[in-house]
Protein backbone atom coordinates (compact mmCIF):
# COMPACT_ATOMS: atom_id res chain seq x y z
CA UNK A 1 0.00 0.00 0.00
CA UNK A 2 1.58 3.27 -1.01
CA UNK A 3 1.71 5.93 1.90
CA UNK A 4 2.73 9.55 1.77
CA UNK A 5 3.30 11.27 4.79
CA UNK A 6 4.00 14.69 5.72
CA UNK A 7 5.52 16.82 8.76
CA UNK A 8 5.05 18.32 10.80
CA UNK A 9 1.15 17.99 10.97
CA UNK A 10 0.82 22.15 12.24
CA UNK A 11 3.41 24.75 12.28
CA UNK A 12 3.13 28.52 13.97
CA UNK A 13 5.65 30.70 13.23
CA UNK A 14 6.00 34.38 13.23
CA UNK A 15 5.56 36.61 10.37
CA UNK A 16 9.08 36.62 8.47
CA UNK A 17 10.17 33.52 9.82
CA UNK A 18 11.18 31.06 7.27
CA UNK A 19 10.23 27.42 7.80
CA UNK A 20 9.94 23.90 6.06
CA UNK A 21 8.07 20.88 5.72
CA UNK A 22 8.49 17.52 4.39
CA UNK A 23 6.65 14.78 2.60
CA UNK A 24 7.83 11.29 2.07
CA UNK A 25 7.00 8.90 -0.02
CA UNK A 26 7.63 5.29 -1.22
CA UNK A 27 10.57 6.31 -4.19
CA UNK A 28 9.36 2.89 -5.56
CA UNK A 29 7.24 3.22 -8.55
CA UNK A 30 7.39 7.32 -8.64
CA UNK A 31 5.55 9.02 -11.41
CA UNK A 32 5.15 12.41 -9.77
CA UNK A 33 5.05 14.40 -6.89
CA UNK A 34 2.60 17.27 -6.55
CA UNK A 35 2.74 20.40 -3.45
CA UNK A 36 -1.07 21.64 -3.14
CA UNK A 37 -2.05 24.86 -1.09
CA UNK A 38 -5.53 24.65 0.97
CA UNK A 39 -7.50 27.20 2.60
CA UNK A 40 -10.18 26.48 4.09
CA UNK A 41 -13.30 26.91 1.91
CA UNK A 42 -11.48 27.25 -1.07
CA UNK A 43 -10.08 24.70 -3.99
CA UNK A 44 -6.77 23.23 -3.06
CA UNK A 45 -4.45 25.33 -5.06
CA UNK A 46 -1.74 23.56 -7.11
CA UNK A 47 2.24 24.61 -6.16
CA UNK A 48 4.44 22.56 -7.99
CA UNK A 49 4.01 19.65 -10.47
CA UNK A 50 7.80 17.53 -9.49
CA UNK A 51 9.24 14.94 -11.70
CA UNK A 52 12.89 14.55 -11.82
CA UNK A 53 14.92 13.87 -9.35
CA UNK A 54 17.21 16.94 -8.04
CA UNK A 55 14.35 18.82 -8.98
CA UNK A 56 13.95 22.38 -7.40
CA UNK A 57 11.18 24.91 -7.96
CA UNK A 58 10.22 28.30 -6.85
CA UNK A 59 7.08 30.73 -7.08
CA UNK A 60 7.76 33.44 -5.12
CA UNK A 61 9.11 32.98 -1.61
CA UNK A 62 7.95 29.17 -1.78
CA UNK A 63 10.85 26.66 -3.17
CA UNK A 64 10.83 22.86 -3.21
CA UNK A 65 12.98 20.38 -3.68
CA UNK A 66 12.67 16.62 -4.44
CA UNK A 67 14.58 13.15 -4.13
CA UNK A 68 13.51 10.33 -5.44
CA UNK A 69 15.81 7.64 -4.61
CA UNK A 70 15.60 8.12 -0.84
CA UNK A 71 11.99 9.31 -1.63
CA UNK A 72 11.13 12.50 0.17
CA UNK A 73 10.21 15.82 -0.77
CA UNK A 74 10.62 19.29 1.11
CA UNK A 75 8.52 22.81 0.61
CA UNK A 76 9.98 25.67 1.85
CA UNK A 77 8.32 29.22 2.49
CA UNK A 78 11.00 32.01 3.04
CA UNK A 79 9.91 34.80 5.22
CA UNK A 80 6.59 33.76 5.81
CA UNK A 81 3.57 36.00 6.41
CA UNK A 82 -0.02 35.78 7.57
CA UNK A 83 -1.66 35.08 4.03
CA UNK A 84 0.67 31.95 4.14
CA UNK A 85 -1.43 30.61 6.41
CA UNK A 86 -3.04 27.36 5.16
CA UNK A 87 -2.66 23.20 4.87
CA UNK A 88 -0.25 22.24 2.63
CA UNK A 89 -0.70 19.23 0.98
CA UNK A 90 1.93 17.02 -1.26
CA UNK A 91 0.32 14.01 -3.04
CA UNK A 92 2.71 11.21 -4.96
CA UNK A 93 0.79 10.68 -8.61
CA UNK A 94 0.79 6.83 -9.51
CA UNK A 95 -2.00 7.88 -12.11
CA UNK A 96 -4.58 8.90 -9.34
CA UNK A 97 -3.05 10.92 -6.38
CA UNK A 98 -2.01 9.63 -2.99
CA UNK A 99 -2.19 13.00 -0.34
CA UNK A 100 -0.24 13.01 2.96
CA UNK A 101 -2.43 14.26 5.77
CA UNK A 102 -0.88 17.73 5.08
CA UNK A 103 0.59 20.48 7.09
CA UNK A 104 -1.38 23.40 8.64
CA UNK A 105 0.88 26.50 8.57
CA UNK A 106 -0.32 28.95 10.93
CA UNK A 107 1.82 32.47 10.77
CA UNK A 108 1.31 34.64 13.44
CA UNK A 109 1.73 39.02 12.52
CA UNK B 1 -8.28 31.32 -15.00
CA UNK B 2 -10.84 28.67 -15.70
CA UNK B 3 -11.99 26.50 -12.76
CA UNK B 4 -13.85 23.70 -11.33
CA UNK B 5 -17.26 24.50 -9.90
CA UNK B 6 -18.95 22.06 -7.47
CA UNK B 7 -22.58 22.38 -6.27
CA UNK B 8 -23.93 22.45 -3.75
CA UNK B 9 -20.81 23.75 -1.39
CA UNK B 10 -22.54 22.17 1.69
CA UNK B 11 -25.73 19.09 1.54
CA UNK B 12 -27.25 17.49 4.28
CA UNK B 13 -29.25 14.48 3.79
CA UNK B 14 -30.99 11.47 6.16
CA UNK B 15 -29.41 8.29 5.94
CA UNK B 16 -30.85 5.91 3.24
CA UNK B 17 -31.10 8.96 0.91
CA UNK B 18 -29.86 9.16 -2.51
CA UNK B 19 -27.43 12.15 -3.38
CA UNK B 20 -26.20 13.74 -6.42
CA UNK B 21 -22.70 16.19 -6.48
CA UNK B 22 -22.30 17.92 -9.32
CA UNK B 23 -18.96 19.15 -10.87
CA UNK B 24 -18.10 21.23 -14.21
CA UNK B 25 -14.59 20.70 -14.98
CA UNK B 26 -12.74 22.99 -17.05
CA UNK B 27 -14.24 22.37 -20.54
CA UNK B 28 -10.83 21.33 -22.11
CA UNK B 29 -9.84 18.70 -19.67
CA UNK B 30 -9.93 15.14 -20.64
CA UNK B 31 -9.51 13.18 -17.03
CA UNK B 32 -11.84 13.77 -14.18
CA UNK B 33 -11.71 12.92 -10.64
CA UNK B 34 -13.60 12.65 -7.35
CA UNK B 35 -11.29 12.49 -4.04
CA UNK B 36 -12.97 13.01 -0.59
CA UNK B 37 -12.11 13.74 3.14
CA UNK B 38 -13.74 12.73 5.76
CA UNK B 39 -12.83 14.81 9.18
CA UNK B 40 -9.63 14.24 10.28
CA UNK B 41 -8.06 12.13 7.72
CA UNK B 42 -5.84 12.03 4.44
CA UNK B 43 -7.91 13.37 1.46
CA UNK B 44 -8.70 9.58 -0.57
CA UNK B 45 -9.13 8.95 -3.81
CA UNK B 46 -12.44 7.47 -5.14
CA UNK B 47 -12.39 7.16 -8.95
CA UNK B 48 -11.21 8.62 -12.29
CA UNK B 49 -13.32 8.95 -15.39
CA UNK B 50 -11.78 9.00 -19.25
CA UNK B 51 -13.32 8.62 -22.41
CA UNK B 52 -16.59 8.29 -21.06
CA UNK B 53 -15.84 5.50 -18.33
CA UNK B 54 -14.13 4.95 -15.29
CA UNK B 55 -10.59 4.27 -15.79
CA UNK B 56 -10.09 2.97 -11.59
CA UNK B 57 -11.68 3.35 -8.74
CA UNK B 58 -10.51 2.50 -4.68
CA UNK B 59 -12.41 -0.14 -2.92
CA UNK B 60 -14.46 3.00 -1.22
CA UNK B 61 -16.18 3.27 -5.00
CA UNK B 62 -18.20 0.30 -3.96
CA UNK B 63 -21.64 -0.69 -6.01
CA UNK B 64 -23.68 2.23 -4.13
CA UNK B 65 -21.32 4.71 -5.88
CA UNK B 66 -21.61 5.57 -9.30
CA UNK B 67 -20.42 8.59 -11.75
CA UNK B 68 -21.58 10.18 -15.31
CA UNK B 69 -20.63 12.43 -17.68
CA UNK B 70 -24.32 13.17 -19.20
CA UNK B 71 -23.98 15.71 -21.18
CA UNK B 72 -20.05 16.44 -21.69
CA UNK B 73 -20.24 19.31 -19.11
CA UNK B 74 -21.20 18.46 -16.05
CA UNK B 75 -19.69 15.11 -13.96
CA UNK B 76 -21.48 13.66 -11.57
CA UNK B 77 -21.46 11.59 -8.36
CA UNK B 78 -24.34 10.12 -6.68
CA UNK B 79 -24.31 8.18 -3.88
CA UNK B 80 -27.37 5.77 -3.71
CA UNK B 81 -28.04 4.77 -0.45
CA UNK B 82 -26.19 7.22 1.88
CA UNK B 83 -24.92 6.29 5.12
CA UNK B 84 -23.50 8.05 8.10
CA UNK B 85 -19.71 7.48 7.22
CA UNK B 86 -20.29 8.88 3.68
CA UNK B 87 -20.27 12.47 5.84
CA UNK B 88 -16.90 14.12 4.27
CA UNK B 89 -15.84 16.58 1.83
CA UNK B 90 -16.15 15.64 -1.95
CA UNK B 91 -13.60 16.98 -4.58
CA UNK B 92 -14.12 16.91 -7.94
CA UNK B 93 -10.88 17.46 -10.09
CA UNK B 94 -9.97 17.61 -13.81
CA UNK B 95 -6.78 17.59 -16.09
CA UNK B 96 -5.92 17.90 -19.76
CA UNK B 97 -4.00 15.35 -19.89
CA UNK B 98 -1.77 12.38 -18.37
CA UNK B 99 1.15 14.75 -17.19
CA UNK B 100 -0.61 17.63 -16.51
CA UNK B 101 -1.74 18.88 -12.80
CA UNK B 102 -5.03 18.43 -11.52
CA UNK B 103 -7.36 21.46 -10.99
CA UNK B 104 -9.33 20.97 -8.30
CA UNK B 105 -13.02 22.33 -7.05
CA UNK B 106 -13.66 23.30 -3.70
CA UNK B 107 -15.82 21.04 -2.49
CA UNK B 108 -18.69 19.72 -1.33
CA UNK B 109 -19.19 18.88 2.20
CA UNK B 110 -22.35 16.10 2.18
CA UNK B 111 -23.58 15.37 6.00
CA UNK B 112 -25.42 13.00 6.35
CA UNK B 113 -27.82 12.56 9.34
Amino acid sequence: ILNVEQSPQSLHVQEGDSTNFTCSFPSSNFYALHWYRWETAKSPEALFVMTLNGDEKKKGRISATLNTKEGYSYLYIKGSQPEDSATYLCASNTGKLIFGQGTTLQVKP
Amino acid sequence: EPEVTQTPSHQVTQMGQEVILRCVPISNHLYFYWYRQILGQKVEFLVSFYNNEISEKSEIFDDQFSVERPDGSNFTLKIRSTKLEDSAMYFCASKLGSIYGYTFGSGTRLTVV
